[in-house]
């Protein structure tokens, strides 16, 4: 099955620097790679996704780029704020199912 | 677009009772569900999926069960809680071509 590792499990940086979050998958047939931001305590809420038929996608501060031939993307944001303060999980959907990295806790300091 | 319901919001359960955890979603049709479990500070644990009525994939082998009674619900159930089993429960539905939500989850304790 498909097998999701994601870097840096956590991550601190300062308020208006840029963060990146790293995941690699395991299935070449996966198509479809969303990014959640989970606040504590609620629950997983969906920030951006690409296919596989785009390599770079971006929504304001937020990017994400898909390499499929390496079988990795990436989730970019830029000019940090503490409200970017989360636990972030990247995904590859294979199958029938989304299969989640580890997350990521990020922590923006003002 | 859809509405994904769980409930109830917080459960504390003795070890060895039984557990029902109901998950209801609006505004879609014949939706793929899913069940899954997030230890305190972990990731996304997939319990169960199902790809319609009566049909369910289990992904862990454990204590727990799943039943889809009908189009929109999708329940989990224990016959026996372990201490084990304590963690936040989500519900989660696809949306469109591969787009999943959640819902709010169910935080069980088991003491």
């Amino acid at each position: 099955g498909e097998n999701v590792e994601q870097h840096p499990s956590t991550l601190s940086v300062q308020e208006g620097d840029s963060a990146v979050i790293k995941c690699t998958y395991s299935d070449s047939a996966s198509n479809y790679f969303p990014w959640y931001k989970q606040e504590l305590g609620k629950r997983p809420q969906l920030i951006i996704d690409i296919r596989s038929n785009v390599g770079e996608k971006k929504d304001q501060r937020i990017a994400v780029t898909l390499n499929k031939t390496a079988k990795h993307f990436s989730l970019h944001i830029t000019e940090t704020q503490p409200e970017d303060s989360a636990v972030y999980f990247c995904a590859a959907h294979s199958g029938y199912a989304l299969n989640f990295g580890k997350g990521t806790s990020l922590l923006v300091t003002p | 677009s859809q509405t994904i319901h769980q409930w109830p919001a917080t459960l504390v359960q003795p070890v060895g009772s039984p557990l029902s955890l109901e998950c209801t979603v609006e505004g879609t049709s014949n939706p793929n569900l899913y069940w899954y479990r997030q230890a305190a500070g972990r990731g996304l644990q997939l319990l169960f999926y199902s790809v319609g009525i009566g049909q369910i994939s289990s992904e862990v082998p454990q204590n727990l069960s799943a039943s889809r009674p009908q189009d929109r619900q999708f329940i989990l159930s224990s016959k026996k809680l372990l201490l084990s089993d304590s963690g936040f429960y989500l519900c989660a539905s696809r949306q469109g071509p591969n787009i999943q939500y959640f819902g709010a989850g169910t935080r069980l304790s088991v003491l």
